[in-house]
């Protein structure tokens, strides 16, 4: 069964402290991983994707990591900001002749930033 | 602002009710999406547009719900006879791009239900 299961469930860290954030599935057959962020209220906004290929991808100071062979991900915040408090949701995509339906979203990982 | 645009952003209805959403995308992207989130959950893929034509449907859509495109611009998701199971955020998202699989999603604010 094609899963996402991400950890930890939630999060609570100092503004200007660094954390990392973990994602392992199960999905097969392999296209790429996204990281999304999701602020209370709003719809998800992209963060990185990354293809089989691709070990890392940077988005300022977000930093996305992907082991295709342990079917791993993280994403390490650098220097925690008040605004990146938010769900974080790891999400998968299947090849399956290009069907929508094979984007697997995790439950996400709530972040808290305190001051 | 440019980005996708969904209305309302909030509806209380009573059960048995029918609502329609209407979600406006990115001007120059051809496909359209439909996910339904609920609480500490991640989103779940609902129905997908190429331009006007409605290309995949999930089994979570059940006859009560439909969704159309007519002129491949803005999308309508209407939700027949509400269900209480039916409160949940109904987010729209839109693309664009020759690879499938690759393509960026970009998210509206999505509309809350509330099904009394």
């Amino acid at each position: 069964k094609n899963q996402v299961e991400q950890s930890p469930q939630s999060l609570i860290i100092l503004e200007g402290k660094n954390c990392t954030l973990q994602c392992n599935y199960t999905v097969s057959p392999f296209s790429n991983l996204r990281w999304y962020k999701q602020d209370t209220g709003r719809g998800p906004v992209s963060l990185t994707i990354m293809t089989f290929s691709e070990n890392t991808k940077s988005n300022g100071r977000y930093t996305a990591t992907l082991d295709a062979d342990t079917k791993q991900s993280s994403l390490h915040i650098t220097a925690s900001q008040l605004s990146d408090s938010a769900s974080y949701i790891c999400v998968v995509s299947a090849v399956y002749g290009g069907s929508q339906g094979n984007l697997i979203f995790g439950k996400g990982t709530k972040l808290s930033v305190k001051p | 602002d440019t980005g996708v645009s969904q209305n309302p952003r909030h509806k209380i209805t009573k059960r048995g009710q029918n609502v329609t959403f209407r979600c406006d995308p990115i001007s120059e992207h051809n496909r359209l999406y439909w996910y339904r989130q609920t609480l500490g959950q991640g989103p779940e893929f609902l129905t997908y547009f190429q331009n006007e034509a409605q290309l995949e449907k999930s089994r979570l859509l059940s006859d009560r719900f439909s969704a159309e495109r007519p002129k491949g611009s803005f999308s309508t998701l209407e939700i027949q006879r509400t269900e209480q199971g039916d409160s949940a955020m109904y987010l729209c998202a839109s693309s664009f791009g020759p690879n499938l699989a690759k393509n960026i999603q970009y998210f509206g604010a999505g509309t809350r239900l509330s099904v009394l």
